[in-house]
């Protein structure tokens, strides 16, 4: 049982880059949701889905899409990466209120 | 806007002493109220988590003291030992629904010196 699944690990990217940050969870869990970690600022919500087909924003959405075709996946997409963007990112996933985390993939935009 | 308050940001505590972290909070509508512990590297998880009809709950060397007037919670280490160096959050949760997104503190980095 793998849990929440993030790839990658690292990514550089240099300023206007896009790329996408995966996401799958193998616990058949409805919410899903995408949170990024910077020193001193704790985990903001960047966008969540309560289901296949609906996603909605966070506290912190802009610059980031998502999409929920199925209930396994939750892609989070740069469309053009800034150095802003430089932070660690967390998936997590959710059934009954615990929230689980991937380990997280760590971005650098240069 | 920030909905969640957590102190210290920083804690260094001796082995075997007792590492006290607060949290204060604004909007009544919140009713779960978890805490996070995260290892270098790793991603948070739970630790443990109480609900607003109850002022305490304890899971080992933890507990939680929930303060429902002063809008305040707290989470207790006894006995704290080097392995508990971790960063530790708070969270809170609204009300209803199929909607588990948490608002999260800043974070508390705790330190225990053998």
């Amino acid at each position: 049982n793998a849990g929440v699944t993030q790839t990658p690990k690292f990514q550089v990217l240099k300023t206007g880059q896009s790329m996408t940050l995966q996401c799958a969870q193998d616990m058949n869990h409805e919410y899903m949701s995408w949170y990024r970690q910077d020193p001193g600022m704790g985990l903001r919500l960047i966008h969540y889905s309560v289901g296949a087909g609906i996603t909605d924003q966070g506290e912190v959405p802009n610059g980031y899409n998502v999409s929920r075709s199925t209930t396994e996946d939750f892609p989070l997409r740069l469309l053009s990466a800034a150095p802003s963007q430089t932070s660690v990112y967390f998936c997590a996933s959710s059934y009954s209120g615990e929230l689980f985390f991937g380990e997280g993939s760590r971005l650098t935009v240069l | 806007q920030q909905q969640v308050k957590q102190s210290p940001q920083s804690l260094i505590v001796q082995k075997g002493g007792i590492s006290i972290i607060n949290c204060a909070y604004e909007n009544t509508a919140f009713d779960y109220f978890p805490w996070y512990q995260q290892f270098p590297g790793k991603g948070p998880a739970l630790l443990i988590a109480i609900r607003p009809d109850v002022s305490e709950k304890k899971e080992g060397r933890f507990t939680i003291s929930f303060n429902k007037s002063a809008k305040q919670f707290s989470l207790h280490i006894m006995d704290s030992q080097p392995g508990d160096s971790a960063t530790y959050f708070c969270a809170a949760k609204l009300s209803g629904g199929s909607n588990y997104k948490l608002t999260f503190g800043k974070g508390t980095l705790l330190t225990v010196n053998p």
